[in-house]
């Protein structure tokens, strides 16, 4: 199985900071990697697929990238709608496997 | 817009049954995949099943093997869940989510709001 590991667990962070998350998978995904934003009560929202193409209707403010296999998700300016938990998912094979998710505070 | 429509939860003995529902609507149903996917109370996303839009491809997560079935029904829209010999750590959220496409690993694009199941005596 391709395990996910996500850094850091959480942070604390302002509004209009920027905010850099990462995700190192076990082994070679490609590109093929996710990147999903939930929200206390509510479901996961696919935020980025194809490690770093933009869903429909997401900020530009979020954008993700790749290197080998460490992939990172950047939200460019905080916003307070944008303080939650953010996983990543690996969609190379299955099992389907997800990160541990990096919880954004507010500092 | 897409909608995913959980039900089924509820409380249930360790050892027992549940059969989750997933309503599906506003897409064409068999012409995409659809996974299970779980959370525990406070903790992570933990991917439990997956089913080919044919209903001809099923994967599982080792957790669930050969107690969990997934099934759907093209004609009705809906996807299900057989969960059998229930154990206390199975208590979560189920969520029903769709893929982008009719098969394979991918992204889930859409996600319902969970139906929650308890394990417990």
């Amino acid at each position: 199985d391709i395990q996910m590991t996500q850094s850091p667990s959480s942070v604390s962070a302002s509004v209009g900071d920027r905010v850099t998350i990462t995700c190192r998978a076990s082994q070679d995904i490609s590109s093929w990697l996710a990147w999903y934003q939930q929200k206390p009560g509510k479901a996961p929202k696919l935020l980025i697929y194809a490690a770093s193409s933009l869903q429909s209707g997401v900020p530009s403010r979020f954008s993700g990238s790749a290197s080998g296999t460490d992939f990172t998700l950047t939200i460019r300016s905080l916003q307070p709608e944008d303080f939650a938990t953010y996983y990543c998912q690996q969609a190379k094979s299955f099992p389907l496997t997800f990160g541990g998710g990096t919880k954004v505070e507010i500092k | 817009e897409v909608q995913l429509v959980e039900s089924g939860g509820g409380l249930v003995q360790p050892g027992g049954s549940l059969r989750l529902s997933c309503a599906a609507s506003n897409f064409p149903f068999s012409s995409y995949a659809l996974s299970w996917v779980r959370q525990a109370p406070g903790k992570g996303l933990e991917w439990v099943s997956f089913i080919s839009g044919s209903g001809a491809g099923t994967y599982y997560a080792d957790s669930v093997k050969g107690r969990f079935t997934i099934s759907r029904d093209n004609s009705k829209n809906t996807l299900y869940l057989q969960m059998n010999s229930l154990r206390a750590e199975d208590t979560a959220l189920y969520y029903c989510a769709k893929g982008p496409g009719i098969t394979g690993a991918t992204e889930l694009d859409y996600w319902g709001q969970g139906t929650l199941v308890t394990v417990s005596s």
